[in-house]
């Protein structure tokens, strides 16, 4: 139980396009999702925090109208990176918790390798 | 503001070896969890703990909350390549269920 899928694993766009990234709870309802990202063998920063059906909760200098959340139901979260540029190039990582007495255990799902040329 | 110190930072030891990973804050935290991640994957939850004193077995692996819970430690019995990995504590939850994560611990297990 508690899978999160994420999709795509890998992408590569032309800067000043934009990318969209799924996050999605397969087997149980995400009260709660979190986007982070990750460089290379350093731990994760949260980006942003996103509850269904409200607007995103963005963490201090991430740029909320370049990172754009959308969680429109119970199992389903995404992160659209606008007008995309290299500095953005990263490994982007969601995370999922549910309503349930373990509400506090986050489940990740497999990582999104955005490249931007 | 919440931090989690980890240390070690990097540890690199032979097979068979035992090792420590420890987990500092300053702060109280409600639970903690330990995460392993491994390169071009997410982190993948290993355990949590809750308690005060709490320890918590997986194999070769060994959690423990501190009594405090404001630290943790994982210890690793005999380590095995397959142990390579970026270790992640974790405490929480805050605001919004937000985790506070660590710095991390990257290990390798040569064989």
């Amino acid at each position: 139980g508690a899978v999160v899928s994420q999709h795509p694993s890998w992408v590569i766009c032309k800067s000043g396009t934009s990318v969209k990234i799924e996050c999605r709870s397969l087997d149980f309802q995400a009260t709660t999702m979190f986007w982070y990202r990750q460089f290379p063998k350093q731990s994760l920063m949260l980006m942003a925090t996103s509850n269904e059906g409200s607007k995103a909760t963005y963490e201090q200098g991430v740029e909320k109208d370049k990172f754009l959340i959308n969680h429109a139901s119970l199992t389903l979260s995404t992160l659209t990176v606008t007008s995309a540029h290299p500095e953005d190039s990263s490994f982007y990582i969601c995370s999922a918790s549910g309503p349930g007495p373990d509400s506090y255990e986050q489940y990740f799902g497999p990582g999104t390798r955005l490249t931007v040329t | 503001t919440q931090l989690l110190e980890q240390s070690p930072q990097f540890l690199s030891i032979q097979e068979g070896e035992n090792l420590t990973v420890y987990c500092n804050s300053s702060s109280v935290f409600s639970s903690l969890q330990w995460y392993r991640q491994e390169p071009g994957e997410g982190p993948v939850l290993l355990v949590t703990v809750v308690t005060g004193g709490e320890v918590k077995k997986l194999k070769r692996l060994t959690f423990q909350f501190g009594d405090a819970r404001k630290d943790s430690s994982l210890h690793i019995t005999a380590a095995q390549p397959g142990d390579t990995g970026l270790y992640l504590c974790a405490g929480g939850p805050g605001s919004a269920r937000q985790l506070t994560f660590g710095s991390g611990t990257q290990l390798t297990v040569l064989p």
